[in-house]
């Protein structure tokens, strides 16, 4: 069965750094990209981008560029979203989601989501 | 920037039918926009229920379809359950490897 499995809650102070991370099991890694997804509290979702496992080339949202960082290690199915300088705006549950299969548009699995807080 | 617009809230009785539509700041939504459909409750992850504009996932109950209406997308919900009681958003693809999420709709069954 097709599982992502992300990293736990995090708390950082302002202008921090943080890097949350997406185990996938049940499937080959390289097979398919992925995504990113944030929802600040009581907000909606706002895809991030995401990135080809293949390759490691990420496509960013207009609203992701700069301070955000998405990378890969194939060696153990993990895909990682780094944010630096952290604001206090980066507050939210940030989401890894896989296509649900080739050619499909679409998220199917999701990961459990991180919380990062930042505060001071 | 692209504006995916969905109605902030709808309220259904249990039995009855609510549909709820995604539309484009600019421009209609069609298949070619493969308008998927999230429902999500509050602290879990989003689960699809419909991709392909119209294509239940699996395990989704036949109350829920999809469909476009006029120049939107639509997700049906024909008799309602309390545990239907979500947000629900829909995500359109743009092309070239970009996406767009909508605003939500939560909707309310009582």
């Amino acid at each position: 069965q097709v599982h992502l499995v992300q990293s736990g809650s995090e708390l950082k102070e302002p202008g921090a750094s943080v890097k949350i991370s997406c185990k996938a099991s049940g499937y080959t890694f390289t097979s398919y990209s992925i995504n990113w997804v944030r929802q600040a509290p009581g907000q909606g979702l706002e895809w991030m981008g995401w990135i080809n496992t293949n390759t490691g080339n990420p496509t960013y949202a207009q609203g992701s560029t700069g301070r955000f960082v998405f990378s890969l290690d194939t060696s153990v199915s993990t895909a990682y979203l780094q944010i630096t300088s952290l604001k206090t705006e980066d507050t939210a549950i940030y989401y890894c989601a896989r296509p649900y299969a080739t050619g499909k548009f679409c998220f199917d699995p999701w990961g459990q989501g991180t919380l990062v807080t930042v505060s001071s | 920037q692209t504006v995916v617009t969905q109605e902030p809230s709808f309220s259904v009785s249990p039995g009855g039918t609510v549909t709820l539509t995604c539309g484009l700041s600019s421009g209609s939504v069609s298949t070619s926009y493969y308008p998927s459909w999230y429902q999500q409750t509050p602290g879990q992850a989003p689960r699809m229920v419909i991709y392909n504009t119209e294509t239940r996932s699996s395990g989704v109950p036949d109350r829920f379809s999809g469909s476009i209406l006029g120049n939107k997308a639509a997700l049906t919900i024909t008799g309602a359950q309390a545990d239907d009681e979500s947000d629900y958003y829909c995500l359109l693809y743009m092309g070239s490897g970009f996406y767009v999420f909508g605003t939500g709709t939560k909707v309310t069954v009582l």
